[in-house]
């Protein structure tokens, strides 16, 4: 167990909905990362937060936007849905967000867009 | 652009010893991390190298050769468990963990 919680573990849908998916950092974490993993791919990079602030973004689409709130957690909303977003989405945190740190990733929410 | 290739997948015995290869190539490098993830599992961080080496922990190893843009994670006595996807990811000038497509380990009895 990392430490860092994702709600919900599972979610299906319809292409066109929008959904919100929810991460809580390991304690004393200050930053935040989102990734997203298709089958069978490697992890893509989405955006990274720090103390509430954007810190580093990847290849996040424009329906896709996130924040984290002064409590830390974050979430990461998904408008306009398409099959092609049904993968695995990960949350990780680290304490300061420093490029030496390890990430600790949470359990991944599964979403299916029917 | 930015990249990292590593084999599809490796195949070994318990008691083996494998070698996982990572070449990158990323503007700017701040570091070399490995990490594990089992069939429906989330990553687990394994290591990290900055600098020119070998790092050890335990049965598993990595080493980093920025010159050659090229690391390695080695692990040794392996076990059954061991059989999982390994990633090595790469932190480039960007501030962004840019990640491998990994390495499909499977270890056989």
């Amino acid at each position: 167990d990392s430490g860092v919680t994702q709600t919900p573990k599972h979610l299906i849908t319809a292409t066109g909905q929008r959904v919100t998916l929810r991460c809580s950092p390991r304690s004393g974490d200050l930053s935040v990362y989102w990734y997203q993993q298709s089958l069978d791919q490697g992890l893509q990079f989405l955006i990274q937060y720090y103390n509430g602030e954007e810190r580093a973004k990847g290849n996040i689409l424009e329906r896709f936007s996130a924040q984290q709130f002064p409590d830390l957690h974050s979430e990461l909303n998904l408008s306009s849905l398409e099959l092609g977003d049904s993968a695995l989405y990960f949350c990780a945190s680290s304490p300061r967000g420093q490029l030496q740190e390890t990430q600790y990733f949470g359990p991944g929410t599964r979403l299916l867009v029917l | 652009g930015q990249s990292l290739e590593q084999p599809s997948e490796v195949t070994a015995v318990e008691g083996a010893i494998v070698q996982i290869n990572c070449t990158y190539q990323t503007s700017g490098f701040y570091g070399l991390s490995w990490y594990q993830q089992h069939d429906g599992g989330a990553p687990t961080f394994l290591s990290y190298n900055a600098l020119d080496g070998l790092e050890e922990t335990g049965r598993f190893s990595s080493f980093l050769s920025r010159s050659d843009s090229y690391g390695y994670l080695l692990l040794q006595e392996l076990q059954m468990k061991d059989s999982a996807s390994y990633f090595c990811a790469v932190r480039g000038d960007t501030d962004k963990l840019i990640f491998g497509t990994g390495t499909r380990l499977q270890v056989f009895p």
